[in-house]
């Protein structure tokens, strides 16, 4: 089956600079999402195919791609952007999705 | 603007079967297939499938087969997902999910087992 690694955990303070990667097991890789989850609330789409982000999402979120590996960044990071984080993408094999194993971005 | 509206919590006894809904407005209906994702406590999101709204077929993820049903009713633009043979190990937050890019999801509905 198909997996999305990502790191259990980020920490960054106020200001710098947070990564997030997200390795794909298997070619060739679909495009890849990336989603926001605050305690207690519902995901939100942050990243859509690999780099767009939707209207109203701060263009301090970006995402970015290489082989196999999917990138989400946050520049300048705030306290609000604690959370964690979700990549998914697609098996190419068939109409089935995955979600990546969430990281936890802990602003210090 | 688009939404997505889940029915509320649900408690159950082990053995039992719910019923979740989600409700869509703000865009064509059938233009989005609806995906369902399952968080329980402690662990991450899981894709459990998803159902085309246009044809009313279902997909279910692995693990998600046999006791899960996708279905709909286009008339009320909803969607349902049915647990039967309710365990302890179903309770969780339910999530319904708009189309490829997940783009809008429901507000969550928590199914509580208990034994």
């Amino acid at each position: 089956s198909y997996e999305l690694t990502q790191p259990p955990s980020v920490s960054v303070s106020p200001g710098q600079t947070a990564r997030i990667t997200c390795s794909a097991d298997a070619l060739p890789k679909q495009y890849a999402y990336w989603y926001q989850q605050k305690p207690g609330q519902a995901p939100v789409l942050v990243i859509y195919k690999d780099t767009e982000r939707p209207s109203g999402i701060p263009e301090r979120f970006s995402g970015s791609s290489s082989g196999t590996t999917v990138t989400l960044t946050i520049s300048g990071v705030q306290a609000e952007d604690e959370a964690d984080y979700y990549c998914q993408s697609a098996d190419s094999s068939g109409p089935y999705h995955v979600f990546g194993t969430g990281t936890r971005v802990t602003v210090l | 603007q688009v939404q997505l509206v889940q029915s509320g919590s649900e408690l159950k006894k082990s053995g039992a079967s719910v019923k979740v809904s989600c409700k869509a407005s703000g865009y064509t209906f059938t233009t989005y297939g609806i995906n369902w994702v399952r968080h329980a406590p402690g662990q991450g999101l899981e894709w459990m499938g998803w159902i085309n709204t246009n044809i009313g077929n279902p997909t279910y993820a692995q693990g998600f087969t046999g006791r899960f049903v996708f279905s709909l009713d286009t008339s009320v633009s909803t969607t349902y997902l049915q647990i039967s043979s309710l365990k302890p190990e179903d309770t969780a937050v339910y999530y319904c999910a708009r189309g490829t890019a997940f783009d809008y999801w429901g507000q969550g509905t928590l199914v509580t087992v208990s034994s």
